[in-house]
């Protein structure tokens, strides 16, 4: 069954680390996203991608980074850079960025700094 | 004032009853989608409406565009429905209308 794999699903870091948190998905979908949820909070959108090689920022995207090197994979690193990096973090995928799609999402990775 | 407001923040049912959930929202929309997010963190998507009514077995979606509001109702429900439900919207304003804006969740708990 096609879907979007997160991995791993648990991670610790320490301060001062950066961490890459894995995102593949084998549906095809050329749009892929990376949220972040905490608490209380509506997810938040960090980067997005329409299309292999290319991505943007989204409304928080301080202290992350990601590439497309690969339609299927889109893994984002969080940098040390990241003041608050706690979070639970979920991958994203649909057809298009800029048309009306739905979404599939992954099973998320929560990231605990330590 | 958050774009989408959904009501209320917590819920809690007893087997069988007939659930409502409310999403109101400020901006333009092109669509509304509501999700379900499991204890264990994974997000499923229910539906996503640009108009009128959806349903998909004992779930039920509904949107008044001229109002801003769009409704989760759940029929029947049962413990496996306790989970948190989101309703998210993608806005028609320039510059932002490729990304979903979300609120921050309903959580149900549903007793047997």
């Amino acid at each position: 069954d096609g879907g979007i794999t997160q991995s791993p699903k648990y991670l610790f870091r320490k301060e001062g680390q950066n961490v890459t948190l894995s995102c593949e998905q084998n549906l095809n979908h050329d749009a892929m996203y990376w949220y972040r949820q905490d608490p209380g909070q509506g997810l938040r959108l960090i980067y997005y991608s329409q299309i292999v090689n290319d991505f943007q920022k989204g409304d928080i995207a301080e202290g992350y980074s990601v590439s497309r090197e690969k339609k299927e994979s889109f893994p984002l690193t969080v940098t040390s850079a990241q003041k608050n990096p706690t979070a639970f973090y979920l991958c994203a995928s649909n057809q298009d960025a800029y048309f009306n799609y739905g979404y599939t999402f992954g099973s998320g990775t929560r990231l605990t700094v330590v | 004032k958050n774009e989408v407001e959904q009501s209320p923040q917590n819920l809690t049912a007893q087997e069988g009853e007939f659930i409502t959930i409310n999403c109101s929202y400020s901006v333009g929309i092109s669509a509304l989608h509501w999700l379900q997010q499991h204890p264990g963190g994974g997000i499923v998507s229910l539906f996503m409406l640009s108009s009128g009514k959806k349903k998909h077995g004992r779930l039920i979606a509904t949107i008044n565009i001229q109002e801003k509001h769009s409704s989760l109702h759940i029929t029947a429900s049962h413990p496996r429905d306790s989970a948190v439900y989101i309703c998210a919207v993608r806005s028609t304003s320039g510059g932002s209308n490729y990304k979903l804006t979300f609120g921050k969740g309903t959580l149900l708990t549903v007793n047997p």
